[in-house]
């Protein structure tokens, strides 16, 4: 069955440090979220793509938050200068265009900044 | 405004109990969507059931079952003859039409605990 991954599982990197996490969506889905959940609490939006554009955003998602779609297959999210708060777990997801509107998601990233 | 409440913070069962996980939306949407996703230990988020504002009949699959009830706003979730593999954290959530792409509105999430 046909599944989201994301690389890495696990990332450490050191505050002020720029990371990309990456995501391969279901191959014929055309619609891409990222998702982050901090430690114990509930799953928050980020950003919303389609056709190469950003289609919604949150607040959460700034400047230092980047989303790009470099290939075919690929979906990263970037976030260029890291900050302690931004440790979480972040979840890529991706939906097709038939049926209902429900994402399937990927594993998750765990970031740790330090 | 679009918003998700699950009141119940954790729930512990025992084995073979029935638990119903509370699920309460609010939107000004007329046109939206429900689901719930389970998350194991292991973290990922399985994605388990979809209701569309326009259908509220209830559902039954397996040991699961779901009541959608759009006078009370409230969208539970049942699993009968809980199981130790049950054990995880479900997630309600939100997508509504106003959303172009449907981003999901979150509640805080219910960590059920089945004891052998």
């Amino acid at each position: 069955e046909p599944e989201v991954t994301q690389t890495p599982s696990h990332q450490v990197t050191q505050m002020g440090q720029e990371v990309i996490l990456r995501c391969v969506p279901i191959s014929n889905h055309l619609y891409f979220y990222w998702y982050r959940q901090i430690l114990g609490q509930k799953v928050e939006f980020l950003v919303s793509f389609y056709n190469n554009e950003i289609s919604e955003k949150s607040e959460i998602f700034d400047d230092q938050f980047s989303v790009e779609r470099p290939d075919g297959s690929n979906f990263t999210l970037k976030i260029r200068s890291t900050k302690l708060e931004d440790s979480a777990m972040y979840f890529c997801a991706s939906r097709g265009t038939s049926g209902g509107n429900e994402q399937f998601f990927g594993p998750g990233t765990r970031l740790t900044v330090l | 405004a679009q918003k998700v409440t699950q009141a119940q913070t954790e729930i512990s069962v025992v084995e073979k109990e029935d638990v119903t996980l509370d699920c309460v939306y609010e939107t000004r949407d007329t046109t939206y969507y429900l689901f719930w996703y389970k998350q194991p230990p292991s973290g990922e988020l399985v994605f388990l059931i979809r209701r569309n504002s326009f259908d509220e009949q209830n559902e039954i699959s397996g040991r699961y079952s779901w009541n959608f009830q759009k006078s009370t706003s409230s969208f539970n979730f049942t699993i009968t003859a809980s199981q130790v593999v049950d054990s995880a954290v479900y997630f309600c959530a939100l997508s509504a039409r106003g959303s172009t792409l449907g981003r999901l509105y979150f509640g805080r999430g219910t960590q059920l605990t089945v004891w052998p």
